[in-house]
């Protein structure tokens, strides 16, 4: 089975600009997450999705960040404008059900200069 | 909200040492997952697991819900052990997001 695809994997922006990265889970699984992972921490989730629908955004920064998956498949995270502070690895994960195993994406490497 | 912590922060160690790692945490779970994250970002789940023990290969992870604590054992270490361990657990509730600890930096020499 193919696994949680993530593009791109690398990115270099300037700060102020913006930028957006894709996750196509696996075939199947309803509940996907976005993860934000600083240099030297363990991962934060930002988004939750139980198919089309948010289930915790609690700690996504919605001033610059915002984050959808429309057709409860693959989704799309957006950074608008980026901040030297959002340099991070993001990643993606998806499970079958709520609470269920997860399997995570290689990850976007963004970095902020 | 959980708080994980994990020990040691840092570990090195010769080929063929069995490792432990341990992982604690502040609020009763529903499960805990050991993953292995290698440079460059890519997490592996490990073992999802919500009492007693479980074994794969050379990897052993056992949880002790009373105590709030994990740990998880490689036999036989090898080079290609070398990765960061970490230890997430889920919460239960409505939210179903991890809560991760912020890894063991493992590095096997030969």
């Amino acid at each position: 089975e193919a696994g949680v695809a993530q593009s791109p994997r690398y990115k270099i922006i300037e700060k102020r600009q913006s930028v957006a990265f894709w996750c196509n889970p696996i075939s199947g699984h309803a509940t996907l997450y976005w993860y934000q992972q600083i240099l030297g921490q363990g991962p934060k989730l930002l988004i939750q999705f139980q198919n089309n629908g948010v289930v915790d955004d609690s700690q996504l920064p919605k001033d610059r960040f915002s984050a959808e998956r429309l057709k409860g498949v693959d989704s799309t995270l957006k950074i608008q404008p980026a901040k030297l502070e959002d340099s991070a690895v993001y990643l993606c994960a998806s499970s079958l059900i709520r609470a269920g195993g997860y399997t995570f994406g290689s990850g976007t490497r963004l970095t902020v200069v | 909200k959980n708080e994980v912590e994990q020990s040691p922060q840092n570990l090195t160690a010769q080929e063929g040492e069995f490792i432990t790692i341990n992982c604690s945490y502040s609020v009763g779970i529903s499960a805990l997952h050991w993953l292995q994250q290698h440079p460059g970002g890519g997490i592996v789940s490990l073992f999802m697991l919500s009492s007693g023990k479980k074994k794969h290969g050379r990897l052993i992870a056992t949880i002790n819900i009373q105590e709030k604590h994990s740990s998880l054992h490689i036999t036989a270490s090898h080079p290609r052990d070398s990765a960061v361990y970490i230890c997430a657990v889920l919460s239960g509730g409505g939210a179903d997001g991890l809560t991760f600890g912020k890894g063991t930096h493992l590095i096997i020499q030969p």
